[in-house]
Protein backbone atom coordinates (compact mmCIF):
# COMPACT_ATOMS: atom_id res chain seq x y z
CA UNK A 1 0.00 0.00 0.00
CA UNK A 2 0.87 3.55 -0.43
CA UNK A 3 3.46 5.25 1.95
CA UNK A 4 3.32 8.69 2.81
CA UNK A 5 5.92 10.93 5.44
CA UNK A 6 6.26 13.86 6.10
CA UNK A 7 8.70 15.73 8.25
CA UNK A 8 8.95 13.53 11.65
CA UNK A 9 10.00 16.25 13.57
CA UNK A 10 8.30 19.60 14.66
CA UNK A 11 9.37 22.79 12.50
CA UNK A 12 10.33 25.41 14.34
CA UNK A 13 11.82 28.96 12.84
CA UNK A 14 12.31 32.50 13.29
CA UNK A 15 9.76 35.05 11.78
CA UNK A 16 10.73 36.35 8.77
CA UNK A 17 12.64 33.17 7.60
CA UNK A 18 11.47 30.13 5.06
CA UNK A 19 10.29 27.35 6.14
CA UNK A 20 10.55 24.27 4.16
CA UNK A 21 8.11 21.03 4.60
CA UNK A 22 8.66 17.82 2.84
CA UNK A 23 6.72 14.92 1.33
CA UNK A 24 8.26 11.85 0.32
CA UNK A 25 6.02 9.16 -1.00
CA UNK A 26 6.13 5.14 -1.95
CA UNK A 27 4.24 2.72 -3.83
CA UNK A 28 2.10 5.31 -5.75
CA UNK A 29 1.74 7.64 -8.65
CA UNK A 30 -0.31 10.42 -7.85
CA UNK A 31 -2.48 12.49 -10.31
CA UNK A 32 -2.05 14.96 -8.52
CA UNK A 33 -1.03 16.31 -4.58
CA UNK A 34 -2.19 19.22 -2.15
CA UNK A 35 -1.35 20.68 0.72
CA UNK A 36 -3.85 21.57 3.70
CA UNK A 37 -3.26 23.19 6.87
CA UNK A 38 -4.56 21.98 10.31
CA UNK A 39 -5.07 24.04 12.99
CA UNK A 40 -5.76 22.35 16.51
CA UNK A 41 -9.42 21.32 17.05
CA UNK A 42 -10.13 21.90 13.47
CA UNK A 43 -10.47 20.12 10.18
CA UNK A 44 -7.79 20.73 7.84
CA UNK A 45 -8.27 23.28 5.33
CA UNK A 46 -6.67 23.15 1.40
CA UNK A 47 -3.63 24.98 0.48
CA UNK A 48 -1.92 24.16 -2.77
CA UNK A 49 -2.63 21.54 -5.90
CA UNK A 50 -0.07 20.63 -7.96
CA UNK A 51 -0.50 18.22 -10.77
CA UNK A 52 1.95 15.33 -11.50
CA UNK A 53 2.80 17.09 -14.94
CA UNK A 54 3.85 20.52 -12.97
CA UNK A 55 7.17 21.49 -11.54
CA UNK A 56 6.37 23.97 -9.40
CA UNK A 57 3.20 25.91 -8.39
CA UNK A 58 2.97 29.12 -6.52
CA UNK A 59 0.44 31.07 -4.47
CA UNK A 60 1.09 34.26 -2.55
CA UNK A 61 3.65 33.70 0.19
CA UNK A 62 3.13 29.49 -0.56
CA UNK A 63 5.44 27.55 -3.21
CA UNK A 64 5.03 24.17 -3.69
CA UNK A 65 7.66 21.59 -5.71
CA UNK A 66 6.71 18.76 -7.00
CA UNK A 67 9.36 15.83 -8.51
CA UNK A 68 7.51 12.18 -9.33
CA UNK A 69 11.21 11.18 -10.20
CA UNK A 70 12.50 11.30 -6.25
CA UNK A 71 8.46 11.41 -5.27
CA UNK A 72 9.05 13.84 -3.27
CA UNK A 73 7.16 17.07 -2.86
CA UNK A 74 8.44 20.40 -1.05
CA UNK A 75 6.10 22.98 0.12
CA UNK A 76 7.94 26.55 1.17
CA UNK A 77 6.73 29.45 2.99
CA UNK A 78 8.32 32.40 2.64
CA UNK A 79 8.62 35.54 5.01
CA UNK A 80 7.01 33.05 7.72
CA UNK A 81 4.79 34.47 10.06
CA UNK A 82 3.51 33.87 13.37
CA UNK A 83 0.29 32.78 12.11
CA UNK A 84 1.86 30.42 9.85
CA UNK A 85 2.02 27.89 12.98
CA UNK A 86 -0.11 24.99 12.43
CA UNK A 87 0.45 21.28 11.49
CA UNK A 88 0.68 21.07 7.63
CA UNK A 89 -0.30 18.17 5.72
CA UNK A 90 0.41 16.61 2.15
CA UNK A 91 -2.34 14.46 0.28
CA UNK A 92 -1.80 12.60 -2.58
CA UNK A 93 -4.94 12.05 -4.82
CA UNK A 94 -5.49 9.50 -8.24
CA UNK A 95 -7.74 10.04 -10.72
CA UNK A 96 -10.87 9.01 -8.63
CA UNK A 97 -10.25 11.38 -6.47
CA UNK A 98 -9.16 8.74 -3.71
CA UNK A 99 -7.14 11.41 -1.19
CA UNK A 100 -4.12 9.59 1.23
CA UNK A 101 -2.87 11.73 3.83
CA UNK A 102 0.45 11.94 5.29
CA UNK A 103 1.48 12.34 8.92
CA UNK A 104 1.32 16.08 9.20
CA UNK A 105 4.22 18.22 10.20
CA UNK A 106 3.90 20.92 13.61
CA UNK A 107 5.50 23.95 12.70
CA UNK A 108 6.09 26.75 15.46
CA UNK A 109 7.03 30.64 13.56
CA UNK A 110 9.15 32.14 16.72
CA UNK A 111 8.02 35.97 16.74
CA UNK B 1 -22.39 28.50 0.99
CA UNK B 2 -22.49 26.19 4.07
CA UNK B 3 -19.70 24.40 5.11
CA UNK B 4 -19.83 20.52 6.24
CA UNK B 5 -21.83 19.74 9.13
CA UNK B 6 -20.88 16.94 11.49
CA UNK B 7 -22.17 16.32 15.00
CA UNK B 8 -21.61 15.22 17.72
CA UNK B 9 -18.61 17.63 18.29
CA UNK B 10 -17.80 15.49 21.11
CA UNK B 11 -18.57 12.22 22.46
CA UNK B 12 -17.14 9.97 25.54
CA UNK B 13 -18.72 6.22 25.66
CA UNK B 14 -17.46 3.43 27.20
CA UNK B 15 -15.52 0.73 25.30
CA UNK B 16 -18.35 -2.28 24.15
CA UNK B 17 -20.73 0.46 23.19
CA UNK B 18 -22.00 2.00 20.37
CA UNK B 19 -21.99 5.45 18.41
CA UNK B 20 -22.72 7.01 15.74
CA UNK B 21 -21.77 10.36 13.86
CA UNK B 22 -23.59 12.41 11.28
CA UNK B 23 -22.42 13.94 8.45
CA UNK B 24 -24.28 16.49 6.28
CA UNK B 25 -21.58 17.35 3.25
CA UNK B 26 -21.62 20.63 1.10
CA UNK B 27 -24.71 21.07 -1.52
CA UNK B 28 -24.13 19.34 -4.33
CA UNK B 29 -21.04 17.94 -3.36
CA UNK B 30 -21.57 13.65 -5.04
CA UNK B 31 -18.20 12.43 -3.34
CA UNK B 32 -18.46 12.43 0.27
CA UNK B 33 -15.51 10.73 3.12
CA UNK B 34 -14.74 9.61 6.24
CA UNK B 35 -11.50 10.02 8.30
CA UNK B 36 -9.76 8.59 11.33
CA UNK B 37 -7.71 10.94 12.79
CA UNK B 38 -5.67 9.65 15.57
CA UNK B 39 -3.61 12.33 17.84
CA UNK B 40 -0.30 13.12 16.38
CA UNK B 41 -0.99 11.24 13.23
CA UNK B 42 -2.90 12.30 9.69
CA UNK B 43 -6.36 11.41 8.65
CA UNK B 44 -6.60 7.91 7.82
CA UNK B 45 -9.16 7.37 5.09
CA UNK B 46 -12.32 4.66 6.16
CA UNK B 47 -14.39 5.11 3.40
CA UNK B 48 -15.56 7.14 0.19
CA UNK B 49 -18.77 7.13 -1.11
CA UNK B 50 -19.82 8.54 -4.45
CA UNK B 51 -23.77 9.62 -4.65
CA UNK B 52 -25.06 6.42 -2.38
CA UNK B 53 -22.56 4.16 -3.74
CA UNK B 54 -18.90 2.82 -1.96
CA UNK B 55 -16.20 3.64 -3.85
CA UNK B 56 -13.77 2.67 -1.69
CA UNK B 57 -14.17 1.05 2.19
CA UNK B 58 -10.82 -0.91 1.92
CA UNK B 59 -9.34 0.30 5.36
CA UNK B 60 -12.67 0.26 7.13
CA UNK B 61 -13.16 -2.23 9.82
CA UNK B 62 -16.37 -3.93 9.27
CA UNK B 63 -16.67 -6.33 11.99
CA UNK B 64 -17.02 -2.69 13.88
CA UNK B 65 -17.57 0.15 11.50
CA UNK B 66 -20.49 1.02 9.01
CA UNK B 67 -21.00 3.63 7.21
CA UNK B 68 -23.99 4.65 4.84
CA UNK B 69 -25.20 7.40 2.65
CA UNK B 70 -28.99 6.83 1.96
CA UNK B 71 -30.16 9.20 -0.85
CA UNK B 72 -26.58 10.11 -1.72
CA UNK B 73 -26.63 13.62 0.75
CA UNK B 74 -26.08 13.07 4.52
CA UNK B 75 -23.92 10.18 6.40
CA UNK B 76 -23.93 8.28 9.24
CA UNK B 77 -20.93 6.65 10.64
CA UNK B 78 -21.44 3.96 13.30
CA UNK B 79 -19.24 2.16 15.40
CA UNK B 80 -20.27 -0.94 17.70
CA UNK B 81 -18.77 -1.92 19.54
CA UNK B 82 -16.21 0.68 20.54
CA UNK B 83 -12.76 -0.24 21.31
CA UNK B 84 -10.50 1.71 22.95
CA UNK B 85 -7.94 2.55 19.98
CA UNK B 86 -11.38 3.65 18.44
CA UNK B 87 -10.64 7.00 20.14
CA UNK B 88 -9.81 9.39 17.38
CA UNK B 89 -11.45 12.59 15.78
CA UNK B 90 -13.64 11.35 13.08
CA UNK B 91 -13.49 14.21 10.08
CA UNK B 92 -15.86 14.13 7.61
CA UNK B 93 -15.29 15.44 4.05
CA UNK B 94 -16.90 16.04 0.54
CA UNK B 95 -15.73 17.06 -2.83
CA UNK B 96 -17.48 17.44 -6.34
CA UNK B 97 -15.54 17.54 -9.77
CA UNK B 98 -17.10 20.50 -10.76
CA UNK B 99 -15.67 22.46 -7.92
CA UNK B 100 -12.42 21.26 -8.63
CA UNK B 101 -9.99 18.62 -6.97
CA UNK B 102 -10.37 20.35 -3.41
CA UNK B 103 -12.13 18.50 -0.60
CA UNK B 104 -13.67 20.28 1.88
CA UNK B 105 -13.91 19.03 6.02
CA UNK B 106 -15.89 19.67 8.33
CA UNK B 107 -14.60 20.50 12.33
CA UNK B 108 -14.82 16.44 13.33
CA UNK B 109 -16.28 14.91 15.94
CA UNK B 110 -14.26 13.98 18.92
CA UNK B 111 -14.13 10.41 20.52
CA UNK B 112 -12.79 8.99 23.42
CA UNK B 113 -13.53 5.48 24.23
CA UNK B 114 -12.76 4.94 28.09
Amino acid sequence: SQKIEQNSEALNIQEGKTATLTCNYTNYSPAYLQWYRQDPGRGPVFLLLIRENEKEKRKERLKVTFDTTLKQSLFHITASQPADSATYLCALANTGNQFYFGTGTSLTVIP
Amino acid sequence: EAGVAQSPRYKIIEKRQSVAFWCNPISGHATLYWYQQILGQGPKLLIQFQNNGVVDDSQLPKDRFSAERLKGVDSTLKIQPAKLEDSAVYLCASNNRGTGNTIYFGEGSWLTVV
